[in-house]
């Protein structure tokens, strides 16, 4: 029984290089949720993504950043053209969806440590 | 603007002691507040609180929440050293996907 996995783990990149992070939910969760967190700070929402749909993405900055949910696989949060301040951990969790009297929680992935060198 | 405010920022105990961590929240048609216990890797699940006064326990740890007066309590008894973490907690509105973080408390048990 398989939690919510994240790779890769560490990942490093150059500025203006690409990253990807990928997320596969708990086996039979639709929904997922990107959080973000800075060094000496809180988990901060980014984006809320059911299959193929984007639900919620008011926590992500306008440019660079992009997240897809595909039918089939994991789902993908995508930094484009990296800086030293995107550096952080991505954490992804996922839900079975949204319960009956607030009952669900969110399984939380092991995040991915970016750093831009 | 919703917020998620927890003090101590941090906090430094012996072993054995006991700690009150606090978690005060503004969450537009709030629905629930969790509480997860973050090591060196995600978040795990704590508690989920949704009534008021209404104590959650799971061991050495208890929790309740006072909806009049916005805020939370997780307290630990007989502190560990594998109770060394931070302690985040965070506000679920009714409406809307976003849960709202506080900036944790760190807790470091010494032996």
């Amino acid at each position: 029984n398989a939690g919510v996995m994240q790779n890769p783990r560490h990942l490093v990149r150059r500025r203006g290089q690409e990253a990807r992070l990928r997320c596969s939910p708990v086996k039979g969760h639709s929904h997922v949720y990107w959080y973000r967190q800075l060094p000496e700070e809180g988990l901060k929402f980014m984006v809320y993504l059911q299959k193929e749909n984007i639900i919620d993405e008011s926590g992500m900055p306008k440019e660079r950043f992009s997240a897809e949910f595909p039918k089939e696989g994991p789902s993908i949060l995508r930094i484009q053209q990296v800086v030293r301040g995107d550096s952080a951990a991505y954490f992804c969790a996922s839900s079975p969806g949204l319960g009956q009297g607030g009952t669900y929680e969110q399984y939380f992935g092991p995040g991915t440590r970016l750093t831009v060198t | 603007e919703d917020k998620v405010v927890q003090s101590p920022l941090s906090l430094v105990v012996h072993e054995g002691d006991t700690v009150t961590l606090n978690c005060s929240y503004e969450v537009t048609n709030f629905r629930s507040l969790l509480w997860y216990k973050q090591e060196k890797k995600a978040p795990t699940f704590l508690f989920m609180l949704t009534s008021s006064g209404i104590e959650k326990k799971s061991g050495r740890l208890s929790s309740i929440l006072d909806k009049k007066e916005l805020f939370s309590i997780l307290n630990i008894t007989a502190t560990q050293t594998g109770d060394s973490a931070v302690y985040l907690c965070a506000g679920r509105p009714n409406t809307g996907n976003q849960f709202y973080f506080g900036t944790g408390t760190s807790l470091t048990v010494i032996p």
